[in-house]
């Protein structure tokens, strides 16, 4: 157990909807990394938040967006639903706003049909 | 974006056997993490390498860092069906980020099965 939990385990929607995904990181970690999953694009960044800020981007479509509350939680929100999207959406956090070691949630499984 | 390639992408081998897979970059890395991922679970951190040349060893499984920093390998011996999972290496993706933000660039992972 990692101390990062991540709801729902598992998400069915259809496309074109919008749904929410909640991190809580590690007790003490400030910052708060999401990572998208598919078997043909392996683990992709999308986005980093640090101490409710953001300080990264990466692969992340105008479609989805993030954000960090005050109690450190984070949450996803991925709209437009396309069959594409549909993958294993991972919340990671760390300490530092620059930490080579990252400590993983045990995933959302999102399923556009 | 600085690319980490690791193969073999399939493994499957005997119990007891011993094994090594690589991951390797064009790019030069500060350090490279190992994770492994079990099937419905997120990636547990195994290692971080940092030194050009360091090895670490953690029970059965070694991993090193090449001297250049390019590049590591794990290696495992004596194989147990319990090894079996997705192997990922991973690394910080210079330049920095928005201040200093990293990012984390992920190898495509080999697979390893371990039959009893």
């Amino acid at each position: 157990d990692s101390g990062v939990t991540q709801t729902p385990k598992h998400l069915i929607t259809a496309t074109g909807q919008r749904v929410t995904l909640r991190c809580s990181p590690r007790s003490g970690d400030l910052s708060v990394y999401w990572y998208q999953q598919s078997l043909d694009q392996g683990l992709q960044f999308l986005i980093q938040y640090y101490n409710g800020e953001e300080r990264a981007k990466g692969n992340i479509l105008e479609r989805f967006s993030a954000q960090q509350f005050p109690d450190l939680h984070s949450e996803l929100n991925l709209s437009s639903l396309e069959l594409g999207d549909s993958a294993l959406y991972f919340c990671a956090s760390s300490v530092a706003v620059i930490d080579y070691e990252q400590y993983f949630g045990p995933g959302t499984r999102l399923t556009v049909t | 974006t600085q690319l980490l390639e690791q193969s073999p992408q399939f493994l499957s081998i005997q119990e007891g056997e011993n094994l090594t897979v690589y991951c390797n970059s064009s790019s030069v890395f500060s350090s490279l993490q190992w994770y492994r991922q079990e099937p419905g679970e997120g990636p547990v951190l195994l290692v971080t390498v940092v030194t050009g040349g360091e090895v670490k060893k953690l029970k059965r499984l070694t991993f090193q860092f090449g001297d250049a920093r390019k590049d590591s390998s794990l290696h495992i011996t004596a194989a147990q069906p319990g090894d079996t999972g997705l192997y990922l290496c991973a690394g910080p993706n210079l330049p920095q980020g928005i201040q200093g933000a990293q990012k984390l660039v992920f190898g495509q992972g080999t697979r390893l099965t371990i039959n009893p």
